[in-house]
């Protein structure tokens, strides 16, 4: 059984327009949840996290929005950049049980079209 | 300053050879993981280090696969023999965290095992 999971495989989207990533988690213990993005023979690089406690976070042109009562969360991106276009991870963690395992989603990839 | 280390990048075997991957963390850095990464999956974690200690090695095949990480720096992840069903991207990353801290990993660029 997945515990973290993006039902959204792929993703494209015009230069300058809103993106939109989501994340879906079952396990109510985790309680930190990360942002990773992936180009073509790298390894993910962190982008952006939130704890439980907090509902939005921001950085730039990034914002990961946090609904614990649905168990969701997303990742929104704007002005979106051809730059953008990867693939991106949802990481979950619980700083009570097994502290430092993330579990991660299957990923979107991210187009952004010029 | 050096992010994490992995080699080789690419490695082709046959079936039931066996393959070893390294890894060197960024300085520093107590807790290393290796995941293994399926084709249009996320990384699966395979076992996790802090310092010399697996304190995490339940995903990990225990019948073929081994890891160590001597001194608690460097790592090296081992298949013998390896299976078909074993190629994929294999990620070595690190952290700085502390017990109850937050989780950002960095990740090395993978090896990337193709078995025949």
């Amino acid at each position: 059984d997945q515990q973290v999971k993006q039902n959204s495989p792929s993703l494209s989207v015009q230069e300058g327009r809103i993106s939109i990533l989501n994340c879906d988690y079952t396990n109510s213990m985790f309680d930190y949840f990360l942002w990773y993005k992936k180009y073509p023979a790298e390894g993910p690089t962190f982008l952006i996290s939130i704890s439980s406690i907090k509902d939005k976070n921001e950085d730039g042109r990034f914002t990961v929005f946090l609904n614990k009562s649905a168990k969701h969360l997303s990742l929104h991106i704007v002005p979106s950049q051809p730059g953008d276009s990867a693939v991106y991870f949802c990481a979950a963690s619980g700083s009570n049980t097994n502290a430092g395992k993330s579990t991660f989603g299957d990923g979107t990839t991210l187009t952004v079209k010029p | 300053e050096a992010g994490v280390v992995q080699s080789p990048r690419y490695k082709i075997i046959e079936k039931k050879q066996p393959v070893a991957f390294w890894c060197n963390p960024i300085s520093g850095h107590n807790t290393l993981y290796w995941y293994r990464q399926n084709l249009g999956q996320g990384p699966e974690l395979l076992i996790r280090y802090e310092n010399e200690e697996a304190v995490d090695d339940s995903q990990l095949p225990k019948d073929r696969f081994s890891a160590e990480r001597l001194k608690g720096v460097d790592s090296t992840l081992k298949i013998q023999p390896a299976e078909l069903g074993d190629s994929a991207v294999y990620l070595c990353a690190s952290s700085s965290q502390g017990r109850g801290s937050t989780d950002t990993q960095y990740f090395g660029p993978g090896t990337r095992l193709t078995v025949l």
